[in-house]
């Protein structure tokens, strides 16, 4: 069964910062792998998708990466801003299946003027 | 104007009261998801419908039902409420014809409080 971690569950940095966001799955098995920022009251929105065959993925100042056999992924993000505050969630799409997403508890960032 | 809407968006009832929640999408995909969300946990499927024909259980569908009306309307009912369905729920789209890149668009939530 596909678990889905994400680390750490909070994170609290100063304005300017760059930063990483962790991600770890148990089954090596995917299809592809997602990034969603939820905020209060708007719902998810999908930031960036990594296909299997893909090592990484970037918009602006977000690069996501990710290692399948080592079952991680990561998402950087670069000079980070207020505007950024917001919670992280991670989702892996297991191959050989329907299109179900296994999503992580998330992180819940802060970023601070 | 939003293209997947949720209904309510904030709602509190008691134990034992049948209540639907409801999702309309306006971006024409086929493929529809009720997802619930608890503090501290990742978002768990409840059900998904990939037509109007084509109706399955995920993972956490005891105590839930749907209803998928149209290709655009799919409704979540609790026939009988109960304290720890109290959750924040949240209705997805996808299109079936995005191969590799299919990714799912989520509404707003409804916050649902059982007394």
């Amino acid at each position: 069964k596909q678990e889905v971690t994400q680390i750490p569950a909070a994170l609290s940095v100063p304005e300017g910062e760059n930063l990483v966001l962790n991600c770890s799955f148990t089954d090596s098995a995917i299809y592809n792998l997602q990034w969603f920022r939820q905020d209060p009251g708007k719902g998810l929105t999908s930031l960036l998708l990594i296909q299997s065959s893909q090592r990484e993925q970037t918009s602006g100042r977000l690069n996501a990466s990710l290692d399948k056999s080592s079952g991680r992924s990561t998402l950087y993000i670069a000079a980070s801003q207020p505007g950024d505050s917001a919670t992280y969630l991670c989702a892996v799409k297991s191959s050989g299946g329907y299109n179900k997403l296994i999503f992580g508890a998330g992180t819940r960032l802060a970023v601070h003027p | 104007d939003a293209d997947v809407t949720q209904t309510p968006r904030n709602r509190i009832t008691k134990t034992g009261k049948r209540i639907m929640l409801e999702c309309s999408q306006t971006k024409g995909h086929d493929r529809m998801y009720w997802y619930r969300q608890d503090p501290g946990l990742g978002l768990r499927l409840i059900y998904y419908s990939f037509d109007v024909k084509d109706i399955n259980k995920g993972e956490i569908s005891d105590g839930y039902s749907v209803s998928r009306q149209a290709q655009a309307k799919f409704s979540l009912s609790l026939e009988s409420a109960i304290p720890n369905q109290t959750a924040l729920y949240f209705c997805a789209t996808s299109d079936s014809f995005g191969g590799v890149r299919e990714t799912q668009y989520f509404g707003p939530g409804t916050r649902l409080l059982v007394l």
